[in-house]
């Protein structure tokens, strides 16, 4: 019954690995988006994809690439993970069209 | 671009009293806004929003929030707080269809 369900909960890595964060989104909508939450509780958007397509590419390092399968499902790659990127990592979604985000409960990303 | 301002970092507050969080927005074209509740080691959860019509808007836990507009704010209140109410407050404000952003967050910390 989850609208918006991130996998996994906690990630804890070496610097250096790769890893992957998945999202999906069972409410229909059709614009997703990817939120860092920084030590200091601070929120940026990252990315954001609608109807499969990339509309919102804040500046990221390009370690950071999203994928969009189809318009339920966005997940974020990290390559060559860095202390820096610890951080929690929201997903969320909405209608374009209607104002209001649905968050998932976010990925503890702890780099180590 | 839009932006916001919470003016307060941190809100202690003993139990039943009343509260207000701050919040001042910037944009130049008609916004939207929103005020989000994180719970610790949890996602954002939408407390109310405003779109349009009354200024007055209530939300869930017994919250609401006031639109001003030539004040540019969206203060949060709540005439009696619990314990529970302890968390992070976020507020937010979007432009039209472009990103949501959101504020550096509020503290509030409710002790007996």
């Amino acid at each position: 019954d989850t609208a918006v369900s991130q996998t996994p909960k906690y990630l804890v890595t070496q610097m250096g690995n790769d890893k992957s964060i998945k999202c999906e989104q069972n409410l229909g909508h059709d614009t997703m988006y990817w939120y860092k939450q920084d030590s200091k509780k601070f929120l940026k958007i990252m990315f954001s994809y609608n109807n499969k397509e990339l509309i919102i590419n804040e500046t990221v390092p390009n370690r950071f690439s999203p994928k969009s399968p189809d318009k339920a499902h966005l997940n974020l790659h990290i390559n060559s993970l860095e202390l820096g990127d610890s951080a929690v990592y929201f997903c969320a979604s909405s209608i374009q069209r209607y104002y209001g985000y649905t968050f998932g409960s976010g990925t503890r990303l702890t780099v180590v | 671009a839009q932006s916001v301002t919470q003016l307060d970092s941190q809100v202690p507050v003993f139990e039943e009293a009343p509260v207000e969080l701050r919040c001042n927005y910037s944009s130049s074209v008609s916004v939207y806004l929103f005020w989000y509740v994180q719970y610790p080691n949890q996602g954002l959860q939408l407390l109310l929003k405003y779109l349009s019509g009354s200024t007055l808007v209530k939300g869930i836990n017994g919250f609401e929030a006031e639109f001003n507009k030539s004040q540019t704010s969206f203060h949060l209140r709540k005439p009696s707080v619990h314990i529970s109410d302890t968390a992070e407050y976020f507020c937010a404000v979007r432009a039209g269809f472009q990103k949501l952003v959101f504020g550096t967050g509020t503290r509030l910390l409710v002790s007996p």
